[in-house]
């Protein structure tokens, strides 16, 4: 069982906005601004897509969002593309010993 | 670009150790840490533990701890991770990843190690 709850799945329409949600605890999410989320199509290595909560690198596309509210992230996909059809991962730096930890992962499906 | 390259698949028996190489490029090697993360078949990622290259410092996730061990070559910009006392619950895709203070990019193509006998 992963440390941060994610939902298994989330779907929408092309063009639609979608919102993947990342709860942890107050040891973890709800305390650092170490929140990242990752973009895995399978077989292949994950992405950055968002790092420090709401920072997007350089070359991801400003549809994707994220944000912070108490021990529960979240990440948002505006305008939902067939390209976006992929596992989301969320993580978090956590004061346990553990360091880092990830959700589960959650599927998006562009129908 | 960075890259990180990874060494080639692994096929271990039960209790066998696995060796696993991350060689990167494109980047000063000692300005940033390596971290180990890994991936069980249809599974989330599950992080294993980071190294801090300028100094050899090692982190690991607990359940790691005595079993795994991480090592730099910086005459190469290679980072390796060796696994102990294998079981087929570590069969997996181990993934490094360049490590900055609060997040991991890029990540190498990953390493698929099979644990049977």
């Amino acid at each position: 069982q992963s440390a941060l709850t994610q939902p298994a799945s989330v779907s929408g329409s092309p063009g639609q906005s979608i919102t993947i949600s990342c709860t942890g605890t107050s040891s973890d999410i709800g305390v650092y601004n170490y929140v990242s989320w990752y973009q895995q199509h399978p077989g292949k290595a994950p992405k950055l897509m968002i790092y420090e909560v709401s920072y997007r690198p350089s070359g991801v596309s400003n549809r994707f969002s994220g944000s912070k509210a108490g021990n529960t992230a979240s990440l948002t996909i505006s305008g939902l593309q067939a390209e976006d059809d992929a596992y989301y991962h969320c993580t978090s730096y956590t004061s346990s010993s553990t360091h880092w930890v990830f959700g589960g992962g959650t599927k998006v499906t562009v129908l | 670009q960075v890259q990180l390259l990874q060494s080639g698949s692994e096929m271990k028996k039960p209790g066998a150790s696995v060796k696993v190489s991350c060689n990167t490029s494109g980047y000063s090697f000692l300005d940033y840490d390596v971290t180990w993360v890994r991936q069980a078949p249809g599974q989330g990622l599950e992080w294993v533990g980071w190294i801090s290259v300028d100094d050899d410092h090692t982190n690991y996730a607990p359940e790691f701890q005595g079993r795994v061990t991480m090592t730099t070559d910086t005459s190469t910009s290679t980072a390796y991770m060796e696994l102990r006392s294998l079981t087929s619950d570590d069969s997996a895709v181990y993934y490094c990843a360049r490590a900055v203070t609060s997040y991991f990019d890029p990540w190498g193509q990953g390493t698929l190690v099979i644990v049977s006998s």
